[in-house]
């Protein structure tokens, strides 16, 4: 069964602490995203990835880090630097990084954030 | 960098009222074009995209969309919605060349379809 997977699917969080939002593919896919999605703003790109061991800063890095160390895998950590991290996180991954202009973006069923 | 602009936020319509949902992007070159939708409790997922040729593009359950590259929109419709269309609809861009490949969404529109 190929998808996306992203876990866990609720995710609280303290003052001061960081977490880590897991998302793997068994898409075979070369790129992966992080997108930010709250209500009545869309889905803003946090950091994207086309291949293993090289990721890009989006639009709205700051307070968040990944890595990219399989193909498979891009963990996104919220750390203390990110004052307002409650939202509605969606992981994505595309076929191919030369095409990566035209590639289908599919997603995962997303992780919800929440500050205690 | 690209921008789109989706100016309904919430749109509400019985079932079998026809649909129109606005998106105009703000870019000044060549674009590949999308509309996702969001279904309660669901996946983003796919609904029809445009990359080039005719600008009218059919995508699943009966929705369609057209590019006006002069307008600088692409627009979603559909003739007669169902109850089961409710969910959120978002617009998105992205650049064909240059350092502006990366998909820029819309803020989204929620439709509601009163059964």
């Amino acid at each position: 069964d190929g998808g996306i997977t992203q876990s866990p699917k609720y995710l609280f969080r303290k003052e001061g602490q960081n977490v880590t939002l897991s998302c793997e593919q068994n898409l075979n896919h070369d790129a992966m995203y992080w997108y930010r999605q709250d209500p009545g703003q869309g889905l803003r790109l946090i950091y994207y990835s086309q291949i293993v061991n090289d990721f890009q800063k989006g639009d709205i890095a700051e307070g968040y880090s990944v890595s990219r160390e399989k193909k498979e895998s891009f963990p996104l950590t919220v750390t203390s630097a990110q004052k307002n991290p409650t939202a509605f996180y969606l992981c994505a991954s595309s076929i191919d990084r030369s095409y990566l202009a035209k590639n289908i973006q599919y997603f995962g069923a997303g992780t919800r954030l929440s500050v205690l | 960098a690209q921008s789109v602009s989706q100016h309904n936020h919430h749109v509400i319509l019985s079932e079998a009222a026809s649909l129109e949902l606005g998106c105009n992007y703000s870019y000044g070159g060549t674009v590949n074009l999308f509309w996702y939708v969001q279904y309660p409790g669901q996946h983003l997922q796919l609904l029809l995209k445009y990359f080039s040729g005719d600008p009218l593009v059919k995508g699943i359950k009966g929705f369609e969309a057209e590019f006006i590259k002069s307008k600088f929109s692409f627009n979603l419709r559909k003739p007669s919605v169902q109850w089961s269309d409710t969910a959120e609809y978002f617009c998105a861009v992205n650049a064909q060349e240059g350092s502006a490949r990366q998909l820029t969404f819309g803020s989204g529109t929620q439709l509601t379809v009163l059964p």
